[in-house]
């Protein structure tokens, strides 16, 4: 079954330091999005990603974040310095598209990022 | 804006069968969905209902909507020890860009 895969599982930054977490979505999909989940918190919508462009963001997702797919198949999220408040497991999702079964919003394994 | 709540604990023994509550808020809510998250794992999604229909079964899981009341269940049949987990219920508007509000998720513990 196709699915999302997001790299790296695990990583490690210290404080003001940028990250870059990876995505990619299952391949015919063309929504994108990225959440994330604060240890023992709800997870948290943070963008949205359609015709490559953001088609809606959260007041989480300031200008520290940024999102991009820079080929056909990735779909990163960078978080430009980081801070001890973005550490979190950062779920990238996708859909195909909107209206009928391609709501169902797939999900990675998550990229859990702990800021030092 | 929109939430979604549900209990923060189930506890239930093995082969009995489990009923995971669920209420949101948003009367705009076009799907509904449930996932499953195991320990230090991702989301998996593991069933969705439309907001046009009442129940959708899917073997051991059974997904009831009462749409009036802004009421989703989720029941598991014959619980095994390997559905222990946390399930978040997460409901989604169709008039926006597919942004999904999740619960705040119940942890399922299943007692052999």
């Amino acid at each position: 079954e196709p699915e999302v895969t997001q790299t790296p599982s695990h990583q490690v930054t210290q404080m003001g330091q940028e990250v870059i977490l990876r995505c990619v979505p299952i391949s015919n999909h063309l929504y994108f999005y990225w959440y994330r989940q604060i240890l023992g918190q709800k997870v948290e919508f943070l963008v949205s990603f359609y015709n490559n462009e953001i088609s809606e963001k959260s007041e989480i997702f300031d200008d520290q974040f940024s999102v991009e797919r820079p080929d056909g198949s990735n779909f990163t999220l960078k978080i430009r310095s980081t801070k001890l408040e973005d550490s979190a497991m950062y779920f990238c999702a996708s859909s195909e598209a909107r209206g009928g079964s391609g709501n169902t919003i797939y999900f990675g394994e998550g990229s859990w990022l702990t800021v030092v | 804006g929109e939430d979604v709540e549900q209990s923060l604990f189930l506890s239930v023994r093995e082969g009995d069968s489990s009923v995971i509550n669920c209420t949101y808020t948003d009367s705009s809510s076009t799907y509904l969905y449930w996932y499953k998250q195991e320990p230090g794992a991702g989301l998996q999604l593991l069933t969705y209902i439309f907001s046009n229909m009442d129940m959708k079964q899917d073997q051991r899981l059974t997904v009831l909507l009462n749409k009036k009341d802004k009421h989703l269940s989720l029941r598991i049949a014959d619980t095994q020890t390997g559905d222990s987990a946390i399930y978040f219920c997460a409901e989604m508007n169709s008039g926006g860009y597919q942004k999904v509000t999740f619960g705040t998720g119940t942890k399922l513990q299943v007692i052999p």
